[in-house]
């Protein structure tokens, strides 16, 4: 089975503060990890993905992850905010058994970027 | 290009009755996955569809059936509404690789 925890449901930070998500991921073999965000009224878009190559990713807007296999983390971050970041952020997980298609969400952690 | 569309954008329905969703997908995009996303929840998968055929399928009852048709778009049929149906649902769709969502059909059960 494969699972995602996210550890937050909220974080608040300043704009021009980092800012950091946390997912703690499982798999019972070598998993694919995806970051999505989700503003309101707005599909689901890609941040970035991982898939078993550089464990550092980096993803569109300045954001990045690193894929921390002794750790099962799977942890989001961003240098400075922006308020445009303010919104849902997902992450998930697939894995080869589903033909890397069936996509596991976690609960999500909403941001909250004050000025 | 498009990208993923779906309609309707917003549906009431009553406990009891039955719905449809429609997705068109990504253009050159020949899987469709449904996905529902209960109020501060994560979405769940639903199905997938790939040449007109369910492909895999997540935990939902029979009441949640899917269908795809040649030209790659796909609906969703709920049957038996009950009022924890009420969700944002979400259509994907891929080719090979990447899922791109729509914007999704908000669908509420009185």
């Amino acid at each position: 089975a494969q699972s995602v925890t996210q550890l937050d449901s909220h974080v608040s930070v300043s704009e021009g503060t980092p800012v950091l998500l946390r997912c703690n991921y499982s798999s019972s073999y070598s998993p694919s990890l995806f970051w999505y965000v989700q503003h309101p009224n707005k599909g689901l878009q890609l941040l970035l993905k991982y898939t078993s190559a550089a464990t550092l990713v980096k993803g569109i807007n300045g954001f990045e992850a690193e894929f921390k296999k002794s750790e099962t983390s799977f942890h989001l971050t961003k240098p400075s905010a922006h308020m445009s970041d303010a919104a849902e952020y997902f992450c998930v997980v697939t894995q080869r058994e589903t033909g890397f298609q069936k996509l596991v969400f976690g609960t999500g952690t909403r941001l909250l970027v004050s000025p | 290009d498009a990208g993923v569309t779906q309609s309707p954008t917003h549906l009431i329905k009553t406990r009891g009755q039955q719905v449809t969703l429609r997705c068109s997908p990504k253009s050159g995009h020949d899987t469709v996955s449904w996905y529902q996303q209960a109020l501060g929840q994560g979405p769940q998968f639903i199905f997938q569809y790939y040449e007109e055929e369910e492909r895999q399928r997540g935990n939902f009852p029979d009441r949640f059936s899917g269908h795809q048709f040649p030209n790659y778009s796909s609906e969703l049929n709920v049957n038996a509404l009950l009022l924890g149906d009420s969700a944002l649902y979400l259509c994907a769709s891929s080719l090979l690789g990447e899922q791109y969502f729509g914007p999704g059909t908000r669908l509420t059960v009185t």
